[in-house]
Formats: structure tokens, sequence, C-alpha cells
């Protein structure tokens, strides 16, 4: 089955930007999906294929998606930002169809 | 906008069977796939599986023998079933609305409901 692997966490000062990445056979060849969940929240969609944002998410998350790796990157980090962020794509030719990657906890020194 | 709301029971002995439903308001029911998703304690987000509104569905393997999700399309709400659980179905449980049926590919799952914790316990 797919696997798609995150570094478990990134710190980040205040005003600079994060990179999180999502590692995957391939993965530049899938529509990579990624989510922000805060402690005790629902996860919340913040960027959709590859690099789409849904409405009302800040223009300071964006996304691109090549080869093996996709990136999730927050830009002029707030401290709001911290969260868990996993990425997911869909596999038609996975037992799992949706496949989660393993997260990653951004935190904000 | 469309939200989801979800209820069922909160604690479960082993060998019980997990039974929670979801009912979607303010958007359209028809189109899209609807999907539970867990997260046991302290882990990651784990699908379990879907269900369109016509009643097609798909599960996660290892869980397929235990799953049964099911529609009720009169009623705008799907449900979720899970038998025979054990300790390590303790988890919050999530329904979501995943992508429309006819770009899989393309759409993330956008709208959770609130999620419900599970604890199976002696």
């Amino acid at each position: 089955s797919y696997l798609l692997t995150q570094p478990p966490s990134v710190s980040v000062a205040p005003g600079k930007t994060a990179r999180l990445t999502c590692g995957g056979n391939n993965i530049g060849s899938k529509s990579v999906h990624w989510y922000q969940q805060k402690p005790g929240q629902a996860p919340v969609l913040v960027i959709y294929y590859d690099s789409d944002r849904p409405s009302g998410i800040s223009e300071r998350f964006s996304g691109s998606n090549s080869g093996d790796t996709a990136t999730l990157t927050i830009s002029r980090v707030e401290a709001g930002d911290e969260a868990d962020y996993y990425c997911q794509v869909w596999d038609s030719s996975s037992d799992r169809l949706y496949v989660f990657g393993t997260g990653t906890k951004v935190t904000v020194l | 906008q469309v939200q989801l709301q979800q209820w069922g029971a909160g604690l479960l002995k082993p060998s019980e069977t997990l039974s929670l439903t979801c009912a979607v308001s303010g958007g359209s029911f028809s189109g899209y796939f609807w999907n539970w998703v867990r997260q046991p304690p302290g882990k990651g987000l784990e699908w379990i599986g879907e269900i369109s509104q016509g009643g097609r569905t798909n599960y996660k393997p290892s869980l397929k023998s235990r799953v049964t999700i099911s529609v009720h399309t009169s009623e705008n709400q799907f449900s979720l079933k899970l038998s025979s659980v054990t300790a390590a179905d303790t988890a919050v449980y999530y329904c979501v609305r995943g992508a429309p049926v006819a770009a899989r590919i393309y759409y993330g799952m956008d709208v959770w409901g609130q999620g419900t914790t599970v604890t199976v316990s002696s």
C-alpha cells in the first residue's frame, strides 16, 4: 500500500517561513491535500489539488508537488499556525484509497 | 454552508458494536462520497471507509470484515457500525465529506463533523 512520510516536527520563529514535506513514491503524479489540526479540534483542509486554497484559508499557506516530495509552505508564520499538519492523497491503486501522512507538529518558537 | 452533526455512544465494552450517525445539513447530499475517519489518542488520522448517496461503499481492507457504512438518503444521514470492538478501536471518530464523485482526484475532505470520542473499556 502507498505510504506518505512526514517529519515528526518542525520549529519556526514567528514571521519566518515553515516548509513541511510529505514524501511518497512518485507523489508528483498524485493530487496532494493538506490539513491543519489544532488540539481538540477537527482537521481543516488548508490546501487541495497540490496548491489550491479553499475559501477562507490565508494566502500565507501554499503548496507544491513534484517528484517524490510534496511541500506545504507557511509564510510569515504566526502563533496561531501552531498545529499538526497532515498530507493526504487519494490513490485508486491503493487498498486504502484515502492515504494520510504521518503528520508534522509545527511549533512556533 | 454544509455542516455535519454526528452522534453515538461514547463508551463501549469489548466485543460490542460501535454505532455512529452523521447528519448533513446546509448543502447537497448527492454527488459526494461521505466518509468516516478516526484518530486514536495521540496518533494520526486513519480512513475507515466511505459511501455515496447511491450506497456504493469502499472500506479500509483491514477493517472491512467489521465495518458497515450505510446511507439514509431521505434524512440526509449516513452511519457507521464497527463490530467486535477492542481497546484498539478507542479513538475520536469523524464523519467527513469527501470529494465529489466526479472529481475524486482533485478535491480533499473539506467538511468535518465535530468528532465523537469513543472509548472501549471493560
